[in-house]
């Protein structure tokens, strides 16, 4: 248990589905990140929140839709996804967006199937 | 963009055996970070460096910072089954976003 719960674990969902991911950080951190893991890729950072506020959008397609009502709940709102879009989506958090410097806490991470 | 390339991309070994891996950058960090992902899970760290030429320990695991600043290598002695996982470098350049920037990782299979 790392203080970052995520889900579901696993997730498996047609092009035409909406579903969301869920994280939820114990450690009272204050920013909150997105990745996403595909097999022989490096992990890629999708969104970065500090503070419920969103400060970085690295290009992700509109399909994907983050929400983070509050410093400790993050969310992933996903709709008309592409095959290519399975992968496992991890979660992180760290004590401030400016000072990572300690790393960041992933959760388990929901791996996702598009079908 | 910053990248780090990280090697080997796996290795096989048997247990007992003592294991090396690094990463290089062709930018400074100053932020070095080693972290394990086991299989199904998310990354956990492992270890974490902060200073050119710091050299880390944690049980079995050494790593470190290289005087350079553009690499860092971590080192694992006497490997046990349960090292099997993959091994990511992370390093924080700094800078407005003050990001990680993450390695492509080493796949690690041990054999008893």
């Amino acid at each position: 248990e790392t203080g970052v719960t995520q889900t579901p674990r696993h997730l498996v969902m047609g092009m035409t589905n909406k579903k969301s991911l869920k994280c939820e950080q114990h450690l009272g951190h204050n920013a909150m990140y997105w990745y996403k893991q595909s097999a022989k890729k490096p992990l890629e950072l999708m969104f970065v929140y500090s503070l419920e506020e969103r400060v970085e959008n690295n290009s992700v397609p509109s399909r994907f839709s983050p929400e983070c009502p509050n410093s400790s709940h993050l969310f992933l709102h996903l709709h008309t996804l592409q095959p290519e879009d399975s992968a496992l989506y991890l979660c992180a958090s760290s004590q401030d967006f400016r000072a990572a410097g300690n790393g960041y806490t992933f959760g388990s991470g929901t791996r996702l199937t598009v079908v | 963009g910053q990248q780090l390339n990280q090697s080997p991309q796996s290795m096989f070994i048997q247990e007992g055996e003592d294991v090396s891996m690094n990463c290089t950058s062709s930018s400074i960090f100053n932020t070095w970070l080693w972290y394990k992902q086991d299989p199904g899970e998310g990354p956990v760290l492992l270890i974490a460096l902060y200073k050119a030429g710091e050299l880390t320990s944690n049980g079995r695991l050494t790593a470190q910072f290289g005087i350079t600043r553009k690499d860092s290598f971590l080192n694992i002695s006497a490997s046990i089954p349960s090292d099997v996982g993959i091994y990511f470098c992370a390093g924080l350049y700094g800078g407005a976003t003050n990001k990680l920037i993450f390695g492509t990782g080493t796949l690690l299979a041990v054999q008893p």
